[in-house]
């Protein structure tokens, strides 16, 4: 299994409070992801990194900020979470080119 | 607007028979296809995946059907296993540097029936 180790994996807050959320990695892969699964619309990309301090966004990108300043770790920010970013968070790396990913167990949260 | 469709949210089936899930694609520049399989409470992970100078890969008791024209994937699981009840993905990745990020579908539901 890829070494990926999300936290904290079940998390409930308030409207308007920020959260962190935390992808670490063991195998040195170039690419991380943060994904959103939720109920009726699949998985879908919310940051991505392709290397140290370099992001990019994804398809659901707004309310969210990410940063990388080591391989090994991946962070997603909500500045002010809000009750429709209640979801189930996915973390994923890869090597690159052939697209396949790792995913970590996920991240639950429920903003009240 | 949605690249990658899923059109069919669940699936039921008896053990021992086969079990084929359909995607479909809009967007002509993905040439590499994975299906990603995911339990309750854990992670998606991979399962099978074919290039687009391919029209069928097969891994065991899993197959992926590819038909370019039609934007068409399928999977065929045989025979199906009561292990085999999770939520499967489809996803696709595209050419022109945008490769490393894939595209998923709303996922279908497989339960198979002992």
């Amino acid at each position: 299994d890829a070494g990926i180790t999300q936290s904290p994996r079940h998390k409930v807050t308030e409207t308007g409070t920020p959260v962190t959320l935390r992808c670490h990695q063991t195998e040195n892969h170039r690419y991380m992801y943060w994904y959103r699964q939720d109920p009726g619309h699949g998985l879908r990309l919310i940051h991505y990194s392709y290397g140290v301090k370099d992001t990019d966004k994804g398809e659901v990108s707004d309310g969210y900020s990410v940063s990388r300043s080591k391989t090994e770790d991946f962070l997603l920010t909500l500045e002010s979470a809000t009750s429709s970013q209640t979801s189930v968070y996915f973390c994923a790396i890869s090597e690159g080119y052939t697209g396949e990913l790792f995913f970590g167990e996920g991240s639950r949260l429920t903003v009240l | 607007d949605q690249q990658v469709k899923q059109n069919s949210p669940s699936l039921s089936v008896q053990e021992g028979r086969i079990s084929i899930l359909n995607c479909d694609y809009t967007n002509s520049m993905f040439d590499y296809f994975l299906w990603y399989k995911k339990y309750p409470a854990e992670g998606p992970t991979f399962l099978i995946s074919i290039s687009s100078i391919k029209d069928k890969n097969e891994d065991g008791r899993f197959t992926v059907f590819l038909n370019k024209s039609a934007k068409h994937l399928s999977l065929h699981i045989v025979p199906s296993q009561p292990g085999d009840s999770a939520v499967y993905f489809c996803a696709a990745s595209g050419s022109g540097g945008s490769n490393y990020k894939l595209t998923f579908g709303k996922g279908t539901l497989l339960t198979v029936n002992p």
